[in-house]
């Protein structure tokens, strides 16, 4: 059984622009989070969604989207970045209610 | 708004020692707590957890760790480490919303280093 997978592993892209990262919850998982974990920081949850609806939010400027699909699996989109946006981006699933299990995480640069 | 507090950012140990690894909360209503344990270039992995019950919670790899309500703590614990813990440990909390454990709130960290 697949554990929560995120592609990519690993990007660079430039101040101002867009990118989407992507997450595959574990199978019979139906809640999506997304976390951002800065360098020598703990991770800051950002978002979470459930019946492809965004249930919580944390203190994340509206730069920071997301998506969930029927098929449970979620995307995260960042607009305009910023330089302070590079960090560790990880994804949790979960079923809802239940222990959240955290993907290996997708690394962004920012330059 | 919950915050959670590890007070120690490194803990250096020998081998077969025992460690305690510290965590602090913010607040006394109702809260779920976890540990998550994190490799070098990994995600996070969960260790354990307290929902209810037990104040005394035990989880994988010999790990526990003890609730104590009044003291708003929670912290972990392992009687001897072996070189493999060497990694670094959240503490997180989160608040109850709808029945989700949703929105984890974590500390900053505690990496631990094992020597032989």
């Amino acid at each position: 059984d697949a554990g929560v997978t995120q592609s990519p592993t690993h990007l660079i892209k430039t101040r101002g622009q867009q990118v989407t990262l992507r997450c595959s919850p574990k199978s019979g998982h139906d809640t999506v989070s997304w976390y951002q974990q800065a360098l020598g920081q703990g991770p800051q949850f950002i978002f979470q969604y459930y019946e492809e609806e965004e249930r919580q939010r944390g203190n994340f400027p509206d730069r920071f989207s997301g998506h969930q699909f029927p098929n449970y699996s979620s995307e995260l989109n960042v607009n305009a970045l910023l330089l302070g946006d590079s960090a560790l981006y990880l994804c949790a699933s979960s079923r809802w209610g239940y222990e959240q299990y955290f993907g290996p995480g997708t690394r962004l640069t920012v330059t | 708004a919950q915050s959670v507090t590890q007070l120690d950012s490194q803990v250096p140990v020998f081998e077969e020692a025992p460690v305690e690894l510290r965590c602090n909360y913010s607040s006394s209503v109702s809260v779920y707590l976890f540990w998550y344990v994190q490799y070098p270039n990994q995600g996070l992995q969960l260790l354990l957890k307290y929902l209810s019950g037990s104040t005394l919670v035990k989880g994988i790899n010999g790990f526990e760790a003890e609730f104590n309500k009044s003291q708003t703590s929670f912290h972990l614990r392992k009687p001897s480490v072996h070189i493999s813990d060497t990694a670094e440990y959240f503490c997180a909390v989160s608040d109850p919303y709808g029945g989700s454990q949703g929105n984890l709130i974590f500390g900053k960290g505690t990496k631990l280093s094992v020597k032989p």
